[in-house]
């Protein structure tokens, strides 16, 4: 079945390592973001990329950067974590065809704890 | 700021009955909403979307839109013990480059006992 699927599930880390968290997808979708959720304040947007050769910034980029390998790929890292980064973070992909917005498919989602 | 307004619960509802779950939004040009549901420790999983001003219906659930009021809400019907988990609104404002984004709320958590 096409899928979303991330990689690791669960990751625990140190303060101060590099970490990269991996989706990939067989939907065919161009269009892929990462999330990540807290307890009682829902998903923000980390960063978004619309194909390869576009990545956006969301509300929360700010400790993040992210790679788009190919149209199926899309990765995460956090270049010296921190314990605050400590959450769930969700892979989504979207394909917009009706030019009136988009259904987002999720990953089953990165549990992270830094330590 | 665009914002997703939701109450966040605990709603509380016995087996079936109906769940109403409320959301608002900021963004007076917003075109698309949605609603996910999210069982604890799972990924969100799209119930409903509604692009245009009334009522949509997918069997038990019926998805509500009012844009001169900036509220879209979902009332689930028959309410089932296995509909207790956290539901998601997202408004997509569908505009320009920003196309495509959404922009969730908090979720409101229900639980329906038996």
């Amino acid at each position: 079945d096409a899928d979303v699927t991330q990689t690791p599930r669960n990751r625990i880390t140190k303060t101060g390592k590099r970490i990269m968290l991996e989706c990939s997808q067989t939907k065919g979708h161009d269009r892929m973001y990462w999330y990540r959720q807290d307890p009682g304040l829902g998903l923000r947007l980390i960063y978004y990329s619309f194909d390869v050769k576009d990545i956006n910034k969301g509300e929360i980029s700010d400790g993040y950067s992210v790679s788009r390998q190919a149209q199926a790929k899309f990765s995460l890292s956090l270049e010296s974590a921190i314990p605050n980064q400590t959450a769930l973070y969700f892979c989504a992909t979207s394909d917009l065809t009706t030019g009136r917005g988009e259904t987002q498919y999720f990953g089953p989602g990165t549990r992270l704890l830094v330590l | 700021q665009k914002e997703v307004e939701q109450n966040s619960g605990p709603l509380s509802v016995p087996e079936g009955a109906i769940a109403s779950l409320n959301c608002t939004y900021s963004d007076r040009g917003s075109q698309s909403f949605f609603w996910y549901r999210q069982y604890s420790g799972k990924s969100p999983e799209l119930i409903m979307f509604i692009y245009s001003n009334g009522d949509k219906e997918d069997g038990r659930f019926t998805a509500q839109l009012n844009k001169a009021s900036q509220y879209v809400s979902l009332l689930i019907r028959d309410s089932q013990p296995s509909d207790s988990a956290t539901y998601l609104c997202a408004v997509n404002p569908d505009r320009g480059s920003t196309l495509g984004r959404l922009y969730f709320g908090r979720g409101t958590q229900l639980t329906v006992w038996p």
